[in-house]
């Protein structure tokens, strides 16, 4: 059984187009998260949230827009998406607090031409 | 604000050889993650690390973290090709789970 999942795992599409990748996580916790990795490896935190409650925003622009239906559930919406999107988006979940493991999941491609 | 420095940024042995990667933290670690990436396979969580002079094993890796925590090391002993992948190392950021990650290491092993 896969613990975090996400779809679609690999999306292309044209600039100016708004696109959703939703996130499902298994595990029961409390605490879910996105994370940005650009062509250079880097990754890097876009969003948390706590029990559907947004808890870290990091500097990302407007056009990113994380949903979280329920504590099992967050999904990224991208407006009018920029050739500077085109990224892996991995999504990720953990019990609340520190010290405790963050599962991620196996990641979203995005293409943006 | 807190920077983790890995190195080396890249690296190819001969199968059955020995290797370390190295993650250098600008503050004090409280705690350490460590994952390897392979493609299409996402972050595979490997080893977390607390407290300081702390090391645990799995399989043929090894991870340990300096007394005064600020610097991880990664083993990796009779290295295999389904060793190969991008080895990330991740820090705590504040109390609110938040990891912040080195630049991550590419190994390559080849048979």
């Amino acid at each position: 059984d896969t613990a975090v999942s996400q779809t679609p795992k690999y999306l292309v599409t044209q600039m100016g187009n708004d696109k959703s990748i939703k996130c499902e996580q298994n595990l029961g916790h409390d605490t879910m998260y996105w994370y940005k990795q650009d062509s250079k490896k880097f990754l890097k935190i876009m969003f948390s949230y706590n029990n559907k409650e947004l808890i870290i925003n990091e500097t990302v622009p407007n056009r990113f827009s994380p949903k979280s239906p329920d504590k099992a559930h967050l999904n990224l919406h991208i407006n009018s998406l920029e050739l500077g999107d085109s990224a892996v988006y991995f999504c990720a979940s953990s019990p609340y607090g520190s010290g405790n493991t963050i599962y991620f999941g196996e990641g979203s491609w995005l293409t943006v031409v | 604000s807190q920077e983790l420095e890995q190195s080396p940024q890249s690296l190819i042995v001969q199968e059955g050889k020995n290797l370390t990667i190295n993650c250098t933290s600008s503050k004090t670690l409280y705690g350490l993650y460590w994952y390897k990436q392979k493609y299409g396979e996402g972050l595979i969580f490997l080893m977390m690390l607390q407290k300081g002079g702390e090391e645990k094993s799995h399989e043929k890796i090894t991870a340990k973290l300096d007394e005064k925590k600020q610097q991880s090391s990664l083993h990796i002993t009779a290295s295999q090709p389904s060793h190969a992948g991008i080895y990330l190392c991740g820090a705590e950021s504040g109390n609110t789970g938040k990891l912040i990650f080195g630049q991550g290491t590419t190994l390559q092993v080849k048979p």
